[in-house]
């Protein structure tokens, strides 16, 4: 169990540019979330993926966010014509679940995403 | 939906002191109620988390957390704070048929020697 990875660390780029996050979830876990986190706040909800399926989009994620998780293990955060309002920390997590239930998620260590 | 306050947005306590966080939440289920510590530029790391049964719960590193249904709190104390405790604190809760977590705004805590 290597943990959850994100890469890259750290993103700058202009305003205006596309990018894109990757996450490595625990193996096994079939579970996968992203949240975006602003400076002095806590993680807020983007989209979450059962497997390979989008399950739920927050009305956070503008049509200029895509998530993708095709074969049901790592996943990409697209971001197009990114703004300076996009700045902040894109964090993954991931568990293990059956049902409905509520799971135990654990977060990689996050993509700092800076927006010129 | 469910939402959750930390009230205290800095605590500054001295190393070997106790410590209290708080946590409320406003869910109208059962809540599944999590605590998570963050270092700076890093990842969220679980510390406890109650599902149900015992209201008193253990976690990592010498912290423990209550759940009061009556007061809608899930506060997080340790006996004695070390050096190393210094960090941001966040509380979170899921909910019973959703699997999105909802969290505080953080708390940050401040070890003075």
């Amino acid at each position: 169990d290597t943990g959850v990875s994100q890469n890259p660390r750290h993103k700058i780029t202009k305003r205006g540019q596309n990018v894109t996050f990757r996450c490595d979830p625990i193996s096994e876990h079939n579970r996968l979330y992203w949240y975006r986190q602003t400076l002095g706040q806590g993680p807020e909800f983007l989209t979450y993926f059962q497997n390979e399926a989008q399950l739920e989009k927050s009305r956070l994620l503008s049509d200029r966010f895509s998530a993708e998780r095709p074969k049901g293990s790592f996943s990409t955060l697209e971001i197009q014509r990114t703004e300076q309002g996009d700045s902040a920390m894109y964090l993954c997590a991931s568990s293990l679940a059956s049902g409905y239930s509520t799971d135990t998620q654990y977060f990689g260590p996050g993509t700092r995403l800076t927006v010129l | 939906a469910q939402s959750v306050t930390q009230p205290d947005i800095h605590i500054t306590v001295s190393e070997g002191a106790s410590l209290e966080l708080r946590c409320n939440y406003s869910y109208g289920a059962t809540p599944y109620l999590f605590w998570y510590v963050q270092s700076p530029g890093q990842g969220l790391q679980l510390l406890l988390k109650y599902f149900s049964g015992d209201t008193l719960v253990q976690g990592i590193k010498g912290f423990e957390a209550e759940f009061k249904r009556s007061q809608s709190s899930f506060n997080l104390r340790k006996p004695s704070v070390h050096w190393s405790d210094a960090a941001e604190y966040f509380c979170a809760v899921g909910a019973e048929y959703g699997n999105k977590l909802v969290f505080g705004a953080g708390t940050i805590l401040r070890v003075k020697s």
